[in-house]
């Protein structure tokens, strides 16, 4: 299994870039990296999903380098509602048991204004 | 939008019930999961479903289990509640056929439960 650690929290301020790194050292060839954001009182919710290099949707952008051991999400000009908990996840993606698929402990993120 | 609901936001049981958790999505996935969510342990999978009546157990399935006798339903079992139970379980669905939406799950809102 492809665990990951995270920082536990980070603070920012509004409008500020925040990145939040995730390193996966055993990741294998056909693992996915997933990101996830929570809110007090609610599921995780799915943000961003990429395999190798950039990938960019309307809420965050997700860089893995060549060698796939950690990613970084990044978050641009944070508001007080980007304040929660967001989650890596690494797995297959057509994986045929869910024990392949691995949360991270999470990283509180608390924007300040 | 996909809708996972699950049927109680708290639940308050006493030492040695059996209790449900109850789970239904509406959008026909295959898979189902049951996660309990602890602080500082992050989301933990108890057990998940493939396919109805098909089950596999997660990483922590000591003390539970599930059933999933339809599609869009799938429940947890606490079969003598104790108190080590206490804690926010989180139900999730996903699809194996649609090629944006593998790996990604949609998760409930959670149940609370207290076992006192």
């Amino acid at each position: 299994l492809a665990k990951t650690t995270q920082p536990i929290s980070m603070d920012s301020y509004e409008g500020q870039e925040v990145n939040i790194t995730c390193s996966h050292n055993n990741i294998a060839t056909n693992d996915y990296i997933t990101w996830y954001q929570q809110f007090p009182s609610q599921g995780p919710r799915f943000i961003i999903q990429g395999y190798k290099t950039k990938v960019t949707n309307e809420v965050a952008s997700l860089f893995i380098p060549a060698d796939r051991k950690s990613s970084t999400l990044s978050l641009p000009r944070v508001s007080l509602s980007d304040t929660a908990v967001y989650y890596c996840l690494v797995g297959p993606i057509s994986s045929g048991s869910a024990r392949q698929l691995t949360f991270g402990s999470g990283t509180q993120l608390t924007v300040l204004p | 939008d996909v809708k996972v609901t699950q049927s109680s936001r708290y639940l308050v049981k006493r030492t040695g019930e059996k209790v449900f958790l109850e789970c239904v999505q509406d959008m026909d996935h295959e898979n189902m999961f049951w996660y309990r969510q602890d602080p500082g342990l992050g989301l933990r999978l108890i057990y998940f479903s493939y396919d109805v009546k098909m089950k596999e157990k997660g990483d922590i399935p000591e003390g539970y289990s599930v059933s999933r006798e339809k599609k869009e339903r799938f429940s947890l079992i606490l079969e003598s509640a104790s108190t080590n139970q206490t804690s926010m379980y989180l139900c999730a669905s996903s699809s194996l056929w649609t090629e944006l939406a593998k790996n990604i799950q949609y998760f409930g809102a959670g149940t609370r439960l207290s076992v006192l």
